[in-house]
């Protein structure tokens, strides 16, 4: 099955540096990639995801990179602030035929952004 | 749209007992997949309901079970409640096999 090894656990940063998250997965068929974030107290919330046959989504100040050769990909925080302090996971899931798989989760890394 | 709702959101019950959790999707999602979520362990797959039907399940014994009625709503029982059994459920609902998962607030479950 499917393992997420998920890279720092915890990250400081100062306000304006930038964050990186990595991520691994095991199974060479799985084609999509979501990442969430979740703040204390609340739940996890789909921030930016990326598909197999992509190498790069950017939305604003987040972006995420796959490497399929290396069966890795992460997510980059630029010009982090204060808000962007959370736990943060990436997941993998393998989409066959007409049938979700599981979603698999890393860790997680509990990013602080220090003002 | 509203978003993913659970009922109750906490819930306090002892060894032995059993409960039942419930997750309203959004609105036109068939897909209701159920994760419990703890510190140590962090998120955990428990099942994966589309149409009615059960189509994966995670690595969890027998006491946890789901089913998903016609309106897409879904329901998860644990039965024969243990200590480990405390932790956050939380459910999620997506539109589209390859789309993003929502998730509901989720229900604070604790066992004594």
């Amino acid at each position: 099955g499917e393992n997420v090894e998920q890279h720092p656990s915890t990250l400081s940063v100062q306000e304006g540096d930038s964050a990186v998250i990595k991520c691994t997965y095991s199974d060479s068929a799985s084609n999509y990639f979501p990442w969430y974030k979740q703040e204390l107290g609340k739940r996890p919330q789909l921030i930016i995801d990326i598909r197999s046959n992509v190498g790069e989504k950017k939305d604003q100040r987040i972006a995420v990179t796959l490497n399929k050769t290396a069966k890795h990909f992460s997510l980059h925080i630029t010009e982090t602030q204060p808000e962007d302090s959370a736990v943060y996971f990436c997941a993998a899931i393998l989409v066959y035929g007409g049938s979700q798989g599981n979603l698999i989760f890393g860790k997680g890394t509990k990013l602080s952004v220090k003002p | 749209k509203a978003g993913v709702t659970q009922t109750p959101r906490y819930l306090i019950k002892t060894r032995g007992q059993q409960v039942t959790l419930s997750c309203s999707p959004i609105s036109g999602h068939r897909s209701v997949s159920w994760y419990q979520q703890t510190p140590g362990q962090g998120l955990q797959f428990l099942f994966e309901y589309f149409s009615e039907t059960q189509r994966n399940k995670g690595n969890f014994p027998g006491r946890f079970s789901g089913r998903q009625f016609s309106n897409s709503r879904s329901e998860m029982n644990v039965s024969t409640l243990e200590l480990g059994d405390s932790a956050l459920y939380l459910c999620a609902s997506s539109l589209t096999v390859q789309g993003g998962q929502y998730f509901g607030p989720g229900t604070r479950l604790t066992v004594t």
